[in-house]
């Protein structure tokens, strides 16, 4: 069965540090999907990622990047130089292959940026 | 597009009543999901529908619930009777599918926050 777990369950960190928010997965498809979305405190839910399990390469847009590892089945997500604007739960996702279209959601991890 | 929509973004009820939630998705979306977030088990899937038929329910919690989309535009989710403990916020969320750059990625409404009295 698919899992993904986000062990931290709050981070708290002062303006301009970096963070990483930890995401470990389970499935036993070869082919699966991995998402990072933002809660930011209005509620609502932002697509910030998408992963497939073929594509390691690491990704960086901006001050967010990516870093999606096969073999410890992780796929980690940091923010350099945060801001108090980045201040919101950030979910990691899991969808397998198969057409099935369901995505399995992590806890979520708050993160709270102090100026 | 204006995003998935969902209608009210609050609503206030008192137990036993009927509840109806609902949700216009992107166009040309071919998949419609309804989730309901908690702080005690978080975000979850209740069911989720392909071209307005539903696929997986399976996540739907009991009878009281059903949920419906007859047609591409427009989904409702209704709880009756609603209880105390379906106080949550209830998204809806629209996919376009396995095809093209956006596949799998799905697209969130701004929810429902229920209480229910």
């Amino acid at each position: 069965a698919q899992k993904v777990t986000q062990a931290q369950t709050e981070i708290s960190v002062v303006e301009k540090e970096d963070v990483t928010l930890d995401c470990v997965y389970e499935t036993r498809d070869t082919t699966y999907y991995l998402f990072w979305y933002k809660q930011p405190p209005s509620g609502e839910l932002v697509f910030l990622i998408r992963r497939n399990s073929f594509d390691e390469q690491n990704e960086i847009s901006g001050r967010y990047s990516w870093n999606f590892q096969k073999s410890t089945s992780s796929f980690n997500f940091t923010i350099t130089a945060s801001q108090v604007v980045d201040s919101a739960v950030y979910f990691c996702a899991l969808s397998e292959s198969g057409g099935s279209e369901k995505l399995v959601f992590g806890k979520g991890t708050k993160l709270t940026v102090n100026p | 597009d204006a995003g998935v929509i969902q209608s009210p973004r609050h609503e206030v009820t008192e137990m036993g009543q009927e509840v109806t939630l609902r949700c216009k998705p992107i166009s040309g979306h071919d998949y419609l999901f309804w989730y309901r977030q908690t702080m005690m088990r978080g975000l979850e899937l209740l069911i989720y529908f392909n071209n307005n038929v539903p696929i997986d329910d399976s996540g739907m919690p009991e009878d009281r619930f059903s949920a419906k989309m007859p047609n591409a535009s427009f989904s409702t989710l209704k709880i009756q009777p609603s209880e105390p403990r379906d106080s949550a916020v209830y998204f809806c969320a629209s996919s376009p599918g396995l095809a093209g750059i956006a596949k799998n990625i799905q697209y969130f409404g701004a929810g429902t926050r229920l209480s229910v009295l």
